[in-house]
């Protein structure tokens, strides 16, 4: 397995919602990531965890809450979010070493009403 | 300040037409630099990095020091080739900056 699978691929919540993202790899890479991304506009980092454990956060705001259950999952909970958190959220994996590139899934297109 | 920088939001060239996507980058350390591609509903992904030296698809980039760019450039550009490409610079083990990204259109 050489992908890196998110789910679901779209989401539409209210502002008081809680929901999750969920992705996932099975290509033995200890690193993953979570980035946002608004139309027309490059990936934007917000969490990375390495080995499990939580390495950048990227002062996202506490309504995003990620979560590494183990080496290959990684989740995304979303509690009281803004209209303006809505965005494709990419989630991405690669191995801890130098050189070694980023995997993205395909998303999940979130709206927030 | 660490950056990258893609001058064009939009290039256009016609089929079989050369290609070159601008990429110049800031960065203080040894700087390690990739092309990222998303074709129309897929995935970004992985185009090639400046340390295989690889032709993926035929492009090529080369990173040139003394100039901070790594430009991408294919000879004859094909109408499969039209995507979103994205340069980008790794800053640290983890971090990643990217370019705004250029659209390559071929026109037929």
């Amino acid at each position: 397995d050489t992908e890196v699978t998110q789910t679901p691929k779209h989401l539409v919540m209210g502002m008081t919602n809680k929901k999750s993202l969920k992705c996932e790899q099975h290509m033995g890479h200890r690193a993953m990531y979570w980035y946002k991304q608004k139309a027309k506009k490059p990936p934007e980092l917000m969490f990375v965890y390495s080995y499990e454990k939580l390495s950048i956060n990227e002062s996202v705001p506490s309504r995003f809450s990620p979560e590494c259950p183990n080496s290959s999952l990684l989740n995304l909970h979303l509690h009281a979010l803004q209209p303006e958190d809505s965005a494709l959220y990419l989630c991405a994996s690669s191995y801890r070493d130098r050189d070694f590139p980023l995997h993205f899934g395909n998303g999940t297109r979130l709206t927030v009403t | 300040a660490q950056r990258v920088t893609q001058p064009e939001k939009l290039l256009s060239v016609f089929k079989g037409a050369p290609v070159e996507l601008k990429c110049n980058y800031s960065y203080s350390g040894s700087p390690e630099l990739f092309w990222y591609v998303q074709y129309s509903r897929q995935r970004l992904q992985l185009l090639l990095r400046h340390i295989s030296r690889e032709s993926i698809k035929g492009f090529t980039a080369d990173l040139n020091k003394g100039e901070t760019s790594f430009h991408l450039k294919k000879p004859f550009a094909q109408e499969e080739d039209s995507a979103m490409y994205y340069c980008a610079l790794r800053s640290g083990t983890y971090k990643y900056i990217f370019g705004t990204g250029t659209r390559l259109k071929v026109l037929a």
